[in-house]
């Protein structure tokens, strides 16, 4: 069964520096997202993208966060200075179209902000 | 906007007993809404959703879920406790024509013991 692929599985990195998440999506779905769950909260939404550019952002996703789908395969979410808050589950998640369409989720990478 | 409240972020339930997982929704417009499963080291997974068709909605692995507009409730059932049911639950909702953004809940880790 296709599935959305996420990778590290766990990032560990020092404050201020930039980080890159990456995230294969399933090969036919159009649209991806980002979403974060910072421990013990509820996971929250980030942004979504569609036809290369951003559909949707929360407030969450300030100026410090990009996204970018590079090669037509690969998704990434960008961190350019880390901060401690940082910390938390980042999911991906894609779908083969948008409104009810299922979003397919990715198993996460916990990035630790030290 | 939209949200979801999940009452007890832990539910013990016993094998072959009910499992009753609470959900409540705030919505300014008719929602759509999602019950997602997280099982260790993996994605979430979709187990049913509600689409404004049928109140009651049949999931996988023998969870269903029944929409009360009245009570604003989107409650999750199974009829009868399996260990391999042992997992986080996750409510959501989304907004009919307002984008895929999902929001979600805190969450309900449920515990099936013997």
């Amino acid at each position: 069964e296709p599935e959305v692929t996420q990778t590290p599985s766990h990032q560990v990195t020092q404050m201020g520096q930039e980080v890159i998440l990456r995230c294969v999506p399933i090969s036919n779905h159009l649209y991806f997202y980002w979403y974060r769950q910072i421990l013990g909260q509820k996971v929250e939404f980030l942004v979504s993208f569609y036809n290369n550019e951003i559909s949707e952002k929360s407030e969450i996703f300030d100026d410090q966060f990009s996204v970018e789908r590079p090669d037509g395969s690969n998704f990434t979410l960008k961190i350019r200075s880390t901060k401690l808050e940082d910390s938390a589950m980042y999911f991906c998640a894609s779908s083969e179209g948008g409104g009810l369409n299922i979003q397919y989720f990715g198993a996460g990478t916990r990035l630790s902000v030290l | 906007a939209q949200s979801v409240t999940q009452l007890g972020s832990h539910v013990s339930v016993s094998e072959g007993a009910l499992v009753l997982l609470r959900c409540n929704y705030s919505s300014s417009v008719p929602p759509y809404l999602f019950w997602y499963v997280q099982y260790p080291n993996q994605g979430l997974q979709l187990l049913l959703k509600y689409t404004s068709a049928a109140t009651l909605v049949k999931g996988i692995n023998g969870f269903e879920a029944e929409f009360k507009k009245s009570e604003t409730s989107f409650h999750l059932t199974k009829p009868s406790a399996h260990m391999s049911d042992a997992a986080e639950y996750f409510c959501a909702v989304t907004k009919p024509g307002g984008g895929n953004k999902l929001t979600f809940g805190t969450g309900t880790q449920l515990k099936v013991e013997l």
